[in-house]
């Protein structure tokens, strides 16, 4: 079965500041990978998908890459805004489930 | 284009009672799945729709059933509620379904559940 681990669990950050989210999974057999944002109470937003055949995603501020090999993922965050705190949810797509990471919660601080 | 939107959006109920939850889909999107999401379990799939057809379950409960209705509405339903069916539970849909290398889901704002 599929696991998907998300490090680190938490992260605090000055406004400006770029980072990186950290995803893991266990079972490289998967069609794509997902970057998802949560706001409290809220449901999931989209933000990227990768292809189990391509390398980085990008979409304005935010990069994502997938290292099926070593069962990676990142997600890179350039120029932080205050309004990307939110949890960050990565999830695996391997033939028709989607498992889930636990989150990473951000708060880029003003 | 209208979003998901699910119904109703908080809920109460005691234990032993049942529950139905509605989920309407983006137009023209045919899949719709379910999911549970709990502070000690994270976000876990419960299962998914296509064309009015249950194409794939997560691991739970004979408790937990769903339906879906040829307009790609879909609906939950959990009976003989436990403390631990307190969550967050959140319909996602997309054209085709999860099996497409290139299908995004789009999610709703979910239903919070509480059992007490």
């Amino acid at each position: 079965k599929q696991e998907v681990t998300q490090i680190p669990a938490a992260l605090s950050v000055p406004e400006g500041e770029n980072l990186v989210l950290n995803c893991s999974f266990t079972d490289s057999a998967i069609y794509n990978l997902q970057w998802f944002r949560q706001d409290p109470g809220k449901g999931l937003t989209s933000l990227l998908l990768i292809q189990s055949s391509q390398r980085e995603q990008t979409s304005g501020r935010l990069n994502a890459s997938l290292d099926k090999s070593s069962g990676r993922s990142t997600l890179y965050i350039a120029a932080s805004q205050p309004g990307d705190s939110a949890t960050y949810l990565c999830a695996a797509n391997n033939f028709n489930k989607f498992y889930f990471g636990s989150g990473t919660k951000l708060n880029v601080k003003p | 284009k209208a979003g998901v939107t699910q119904t109703p959006r908080y809920l109460i109920k005691t234990r032993g009672q049942q529950v139905t939850l509605s989920c309407s889909p983006i137009s023209g999107h045919r899949s719709v799945s379910w999911y549970q999401q709990t502070p000690g379990q994270g976000l876990q799939f419960l299962f998914e729709y296509f064309s009015e057809t249950q194409r794939n379950k997560g691991n739970f409960p004979g408790r937990f059933s769903g339906r879906q209705f040829s307009n790609s509405r879909s609906e939950m339903n959990v009976s003989t509620l436990e403390l631990g069916d307190s969550a967050l539970y959140l319909c996602a849909s997309s054209l085709t379904g999860t099996g497409t290398r290139t299908d995004t889901q789009y999610f709703g704002p979910g239903t919070r559940l509480t059992v007490l």
